[in-house]
C-alpha cells in the first residue's frame, strides 16, 4: 500500500520557537495533502488542504500566519507552527491523496508537539 | 456543512464477544467512507474503505456496512480480541473546495480485556 512518512515524530519546543513538521509520500506524487490536528480524546480536525505549486486553503478559525504550509514538490508537504506556544501542544498528522479514482487517502504516523 | 457521529463514545467488553460500532453522517453526498484504527500516540491505520456505490467491505473479522442514503455505517468486529482494543474512526470523503476532504467522527475507544 501507499506510504507516507512524517517527521518528526516527537518534538518538544520552548514557546517562541517555530518548527517545521515534514510529510512525505514515499511511493507516489501527492498532488494534494491534508494536515490535520488533533487534542487528546478527541477526533481529527482538518486544518488545511495542501495543494502543490499553489497556496494552501485553510478550514475556517485556522490561523494561516500561524501554520505555515508549504508544498513544494509532488512528494512533500510541510507544516510550520511559528512562534510556537503551549496551547499549540497538539497531535499533528497529514495525509495524502494518490489521486486515484478509490479516493482513499494516506496517514502519516504523526507528530507530537509539546511547546513549553 | 457535514458532520459525522460515532455512537458509543466508549466500549468495554471481554475477550470474544462480537461488537458493533455505528457511525452517521449528515450528508449523503460522500465518495467513500472509511474506517480507521488508532492506538494511543500513533497515526492511523486504514482497516476498510467503501465506495459510495458499495453496501459492505469484508477484511478478516471486520465488516463494514454502508447506507448511504440513510447517512449510516457500522463496523463489525466478530470475535473480539484484547489486541483489538484502539479508537475506531469513522471518515466520509466529499468533494468540496475542489478535494476530496475526510470528515472525521469523534471515534468510538473500545478496550477489550482479557
Amino acid at each position: 500500500g501507499a506510504v507516507v512518512s512524517q517527521h518528526p515524530s516527537r518534538v518538544i519546543c520552548k514557546s517562541g520557537t517555530s518548527v517545521k513538521i515534514e510529510c512525505r509520500s514515499l511511493d507516489f506524487q501527492a498532488t494534494t495533502m491534508f494536515w490535520y490536528r488533533q487534542f487528546p480524546k478527541q477526533s481529527l480536525m482538518l486544518m488545511a488542504t495542501s495543494n502543490e505549486g499553489s497556496k494552501a486553503t485553510y478550514e475556517q478559525g485556522v490561523e494561516k500566519d500561524k501554520f505555515l504550509i508549504n508544498h513544494a514538490s509532488l512528494t512533500l508537504s510541510t507544516l510550520t507552527v511559528t512562534s510556537a506556544h503551549p496551547e499549540d501542544s497538539s497531535f499533528y498528522i497529514c495525509s495524502a491523496d494518490r489521486g486515484r479514482l478509490s479516493g482513499e487517502l494516506f496517514f502519516g504516523e504523526g507528530s507530537r508537539l509539546t511547546v513549553l | 456543512k457535514q458532520e459525522v457521529t460515532q455512537i458509543p463514545a466508549a466500549l468495554s467488553v471481554p475477550e470474544g464477544e462480537n461488537l458493533v460500532l455505528n457511525c452517521s453522517f449528515t450528508d449523503s453526498a460522500i465518495y467513500n467512507l472509511q474506517w480507521f484504527r488508532q492506538d494511543p500516540g500513533k497515526g492511523l491505520t486504514s482497516l476498510l474503505l467503501i465506495q459510495s456505490s458499495q453496501r459492505e467491505q469484508t477484511s478478516g473479522r471486520l465488516n463494514a456496512s454502508l447506507d448511504k442514503s440513510s447517512g449510516r455505517s457500522t463496523l463489525y468486529i466478530a470475535a473480539s480480541q484484547p489486541g483489538d482494543s484502539a479508537t475506531y474512526l469513522c471518515a466520509v470523503v466529499g468533494f468540496s473546495g475542489g478535494y476530496n476532504k475526510l470528515i472525521f467522527g469523534a471515534g468510538t475507544r473500545l478496550a477489550v480485556h482479557p
